[in-house]
């Protein structure tokens, strides 16, 4: 089946500071990658959907400038949190689609995020 | 707006029992279903995925039916061990492809 890596499995880092996640998918090209937050005992919640060399498309209260997605290749995807707070700690997993059907979506690891 | 229900949030059972999970949704204009499992701390690992114009697909000891119509799906667990104790989650594609609609999930708990 298809592989889709992240990194950093998790991270902690100061308020005020920024962050990089990388998703990438190991033996297929992606054309659409998908960015997901999970809080505790809850369910996925969709940030984004990436399509390779075009603007990511937030969902409905998700700030696109804090989260800022890059989608440059059809291997990898980036997520970046700019100036954390502790409200952004989170799971954060990313998934990734390939071009034709039945558009299956393999899900990454996920990275642990955690804002002190 | 889709959203995707899961009953019950919490099961316990005893090892060996075969036991049901229930998942809802409530536009029926889906592309596909799928039926996901995630450890504590974990990703997700993809159990089994249900096309919309399938009635059910099966996997080991596990079953997952659709009924588009009424916007149902279940996922039957055959002889469950203490391994399969984990959070089950549900969810269904958009007819696009483009949108993946999670339920809060199922934390199954198997006892030996």
């Amino acid at each position: 089946g298809a592989v889709v890596s992240q990194h950093p499995s998790w991270v902690i880092c100061k308020s005020g500071t920024s962050v990089k996640i990388e998703c990438r998918s190991l033996d297929f090209q992606a054309t659409t990658m998908f960015w997901y937050r999970q809080f505790p005992k809850q369910s996925l919640m969709l940030m984004a959907t990436s399509n390779e060399g075009s603007k990511a498309t937030y969902e409905q209260g998700v700030e696109k400038d804090k989260f800022l997605i890059n989608h440059a290749s059809l291997t990898l995807s980036t997520l970046t949190v700019t100036s954390a707070h502790p409200e952004d700690s989170s799971f954060y997993i990313c998934s990734a689609s390939g071009r034709t059907e039945p558009y299956e979506q393999y899900f990454g690891p996920g990275t642990r995020l955690t804002v002190t | 707006k889709q959203e995707v229900t899961q009953i019950p949030a919490a099961l316990s059972v005893p090892e060996g029992e075969n036991l049901v999970l229930n998942c809802s949704f409530t536009d029926s204009a889906i592309y596909n279903l799928q039926w996901f499992r995630q450890d504590p701390g974990k990703g997700l690992t993809s159990l089994l995925l249900i096309q919309s114009s399938q009635r059910e697909q099966t996997s080991g000891r596990l079953n997952a039916s659709l009924d588009k119509s009424s916007g149902r799906s279940t996922l039957y667990i055959a002889a469950s061990q203490p391994g399969d104790s984990a959070t089950y989650l549900c969810a269904v594609l958009n007819q696009a492809g483009t949108a993946l609609i999670f339920g809060k999930g199922t934390t199954l708990s198997v006892s030996s």
